[in-house]
């Protein structure tokens, strides 16, 4: 079946540090990959995506790729700020067999990031 | 825009009470969804509507009754709830969600239940 690891957290940075955060995937057909960021106390909000091997997303200073042949999709930013504070989930969908597009998400990533 | 509403923002409400969540997009999506999140996890899928139509229950009690009026509005009717039903309820919606393809979905803020 489907299914997203992602790093276990929390992550704890100083600001202006470099993040990443790990994210493989195992899926039937292909996959689009997804990068979702919450907030205290907010509902989900799509930080960025890729739809094909290769691709890559970015979204406020945050990037991914997505590499088909380790079926990875790491987030990573160069210069992480306080604001930046939340917890960060990946997910897919698959378009092949009775998913209807939903989407399977990681156990989150809480990311705390200090002045 | 990319905005999904949710009212209310927090609900309080006892085991014996009825009371319905709401939400709302503008987007043209013909795809909206009900989660359940508990704290420090990831959204559970409850219900998919496709074109208006509900297309998944994922074995979600009677307790919790979709509704789906119209392109636009998704209810989430809340009947007997127990203590454990207590959590945040988010609704998303997206473009499809038929069989072949696979779109972004866009998350309301979510109603913080509490059940009592």
């Amino acid at each position: 079946g489907n299914s997203v690891t992602q790093m276990e957290g929390p992550v704890t940075l100083s600001e202006e540090a470099f993040l990443t955060i790990n994210c493989t995937y195992t899926a039937t057909g292909y996959p689009s990959l997804f990068w979702y960021v919450q907030y205290p106390g907010e509902g989900l909000q799509l930080l960025l995506k890729a739809t094909k091997a290769d691709d890559k997303g970015s979204n406020k200073g945050f990037e991914a790729t997505y590499r088909k042949e380790t079926t990875s999709f790491h987030l990573e930013k160069g210069s992480v700020q306080v604001s930046d504070s939340a917890v960060y989930f990946c997910a897919l969908t698959s378009n092949y067999g009775g998913s209807q597009g939903n989407l399977i998400f990681g156990k989150g990533t809480k990311l705390s990031v200090k002045p | 825009d990319t905005e999904v509403t949710q009212t209310p923002k927090h609900l309080v409400m006892g085991m014996t009470n009825k009371k319905s969540l709401k939400c709302e997009q503008h987007m043209g999506h013909r795809a909206m969804y009900w989660y359940k999140q508990k704290a420090k996890k990831p959204p559970e899928l409850m219900f998919v509507y496709s074109y208006e139509k509900l297309s998944i229950n994922e074995s979600v009690p009677s307790r919790f009754s979709p509704e789906c009026p119209n392109s636009s509005l998704l209810n989430l009717h809340l009947h007997a709830l127990q203590p454990e039903d207590s959590a945040l309820y988010l609704c998303a919606s997206s473009q499809s969600a038929r069989t072949g393809a696979s779109y972004e979905q866009y998350f309301g803020p979510g109603t913080r239940l509490t059940v009592t």
